[in-house]
């Protein structure tokens, strides 16, 4: 089956504006978790989300926010970018319900801020 | 606090030798599950294993294995007959009964050398 889908893979913006990130979850998935991996600080935990509500939340700034769908598609939402937030940002899903079930990542969307 | 420790931040092993990549945690939960991930430099997180916190037996998957000491609270991951495709980042990352969130080591990076 159809893994992890993030788009778009690449993504190039300037200080100052916003980006949204698209996550599709493997079918029947029900949870989705976000991460930001950087050389210094490596995977840092954003947020989960699991049948359209937060469950869990790192210690991110609010410019970083997310969403998720009745479909279990998830959308992350970073405003007022700053040079600091050039990342790899993963996606992961996993079916939610209980803690040996690993999470399955995405291939990740690679953001660059000019 | 960091709940997963990772303290090699590279090894390197010859081809068809064994390797073992350290990981230690910390939590006073009971119940919880421990996870290893591949990263390749083309950056996707790949699932090798879990072993969960009440397994009496350390998991294994194909030419991975989970060194499981609960006591000591370390989960190494054993590569036997290394091949030159095992060249990556690893990650150990726990997730807690009591949440859903995953907490990741820094990860160690294994080079293979033919």
């Amino acid at each position: 089956k159809a893994g992890v889908t993030q788009t778009p893979r690449y993504l190039i913006k300037t200080r100052g504006q916003q980006v949204t990130l698209s996550c599709s979850p493997i079918s029947g998935h029900r949870s989705v978790s976000w991460y930001q991996q950087t050389p210094g600080q490596g995977l840092q935990f954003l947020f989960e989300y699991f049948s359209e509500t937060q469950r869990n939340k790192g210690n991110f700034p609010g410019r970083f926010s997310g969403r998720q769908f009745s479909n279990s598609r998830s959308e992350m939402n970073v405003s007022t970018l700053e040079l600091g937030d050039s990342a790899l940002y993963l996606c992961a899903s996993s079916l939610g319900g209980h803690p040996n079930q690993p999470q399955h990542f995405g291939d990740g969307t690679r953001l660059s801020i000019l | 606090a960091q709940k997963i420790t990772q303290t090699q931040p590279g090894m390197f092993v010859q081809e068809k030798e064994a390797v073992t990549l350290d990981c230690t945690y910390d939590t006073s939960d009971q119940s919880y599950g421990l996870f290893w991930y591949k990263q390749p430099s083309s950056g996707e997180m790949i699932f090798l294993i879990y072993q969960g916190s009440y397994d009496e037996q350390n998991a294994t998957e194909g030419r991975y294995s989970l060194n499981f000491q609960k006591a000591r609270k370390s989960a190494n991951l054993v590569i036997s007959a290394s091949q030159l495709g095992d060249s990556a980042m690893y990650f150990c990352a726990m997730i807690l009964r009591a949440g859903n969130q995953f907490y990741f080591g820094t990860g160690t990076s294994l080079t293979v050398i033919p």
